[in-house]
C-alpha cells in the first residue's frame, strides 16, 4: 500500500521480554518518527530519523528503548526487558522533511500490552 | 524547545454549533509551522490544517479555520457545523525550521459532539 504499514497490530508480551516493533515508511520520506500514546493521552515524542543524520533520541524514556532505520527506510523500535508502564500504542509517522509545510503522514499504529 | 499546550482536556458542543479548541506554542525560532490532526476512536491520525508562521493569512480547510494570532503565540482550530462525526481527539503539533526537528505534539482536547 501507499501509506505507513506498522507490524504487529497487536502485541502481548511477558514482563521481562524483549519485543521489536516494524514500521515501514512511505517510499521517498527522509523524516520517520515514533511517538508512545497511553490510553487517553497525547503523543509522547521517542525518536527522530532524518535521512543521513544522526537521530534524535532525546525522547527515548530509557536505555531499553532503542531505534533504528535501515537503508533509510524501515524503522525497527526495540524495547528491551519490557515493563507493564511500555504498555501503550506506539505509532509510527513519515513525512518529506524537506519541506516544512509537509504534514506526517500517520501508521494504524501497534498496540503492546505487557502482562 | 518548542512547546506546545492545549489547556482543554474535553469541549462538548451541540451538532451545528461552532467550536474553537485552543493551543498555545513557545518557540524562539522564527520560522515554523503549525498543524491540527484529529484521532477518532478508531485511532488513525488524520491530517487537517496548516498554518506556517509567515503565512500572512489564515489557514481554511472547509469546515476547519485556524485562528492564527501570532504575537499571543496561538493557533487556535476553528470547527464549525460542528457533526457528530467530529467528535475525537484532536492535537495540535509544530515542527520549527531551523536543523532537523521532530513534529512536537500537545496533549490534546476531546471534543463530543452532542445532537
Amino acid at each position: 500500500g501507499a501509506g505507513v504499514s506498522q507490524s504487529p497490530s497487536n502485541k502481548v508480551t511477558e514482563k521481562g521480554k524483549d519485543v521489536e516493533l516494524r514500521c515501514d515508511p512511505i517510499s521517498g520520506h527522509t523524516a520517520l518518527y515514533w511517538y508512545r500514546q497511553s490510553l487517553g493521552q497525547g503523543l509522547e515524542f521517542l525518536i527522530y530519523f532524518q535521512g543521513n543524520s544522526a537521530p534524535d533520541k532525546s525522547g527515548l524514556p530509557s536505555d531499553r528503548f532503542s531505534a533504528e532505520r535501515t537503508g533509510g527506510s524501515v524503522s525497527t523500535l526495540t524495547i528491551q526487558r519490557t515493563q507493564q508502564e511500555d504498555s501503550a500504542v506506539y505509532l509510527c509517522a513519515s513525512s518529506l522533511q524537506d519541506f516544512m509545510n509537509t504534514e506526517a503522514f500517520f501508521g494504524q499504529g501497534t498496540r503492546l500490552t505487557v502482562v | 524547545a518548542q512547546k506546545i499546550t492545549q489547556t482543554q482536556p474535553g469541549m462538548f458542543v451541540q451538532e451545528k454549533e461552532a467550536v474553537t479548541l485552543d493551543c498555545t506554542y513557545d518557540t524562539s525560532d522564527p520560522s515554523y509551522g503549525l498543524f491540527w490532526y484529529k484521532q477518532p476512536s478508531s485511532g488513525e491520525m488524520i491530517f487537517l490544517i496548516y498554518q506556517g508562521s509567515y503565512d500572512q493569512q489564515n489557514a481554511t480547510e472547509g469546515r476547519y479555520s485556524l485562528n492564527f494570532q501570532k504575537a499571543r503565540k496561538s493557533a487556535n482550530l476553528v470547527i464549525s457545523a460542528s457533526q457528530l462525526g467530529d467528535s475525537a481527539m484532536y492535537f495540535c503539533a509544530m515542527r520549527v525550521n531551523s536543523g532537523n526537528t521532530p513534529l512536537v505534539f500537545g496533549k490534546g482536547t476531546r471534543l463530543s459532539v452532542i445532537a
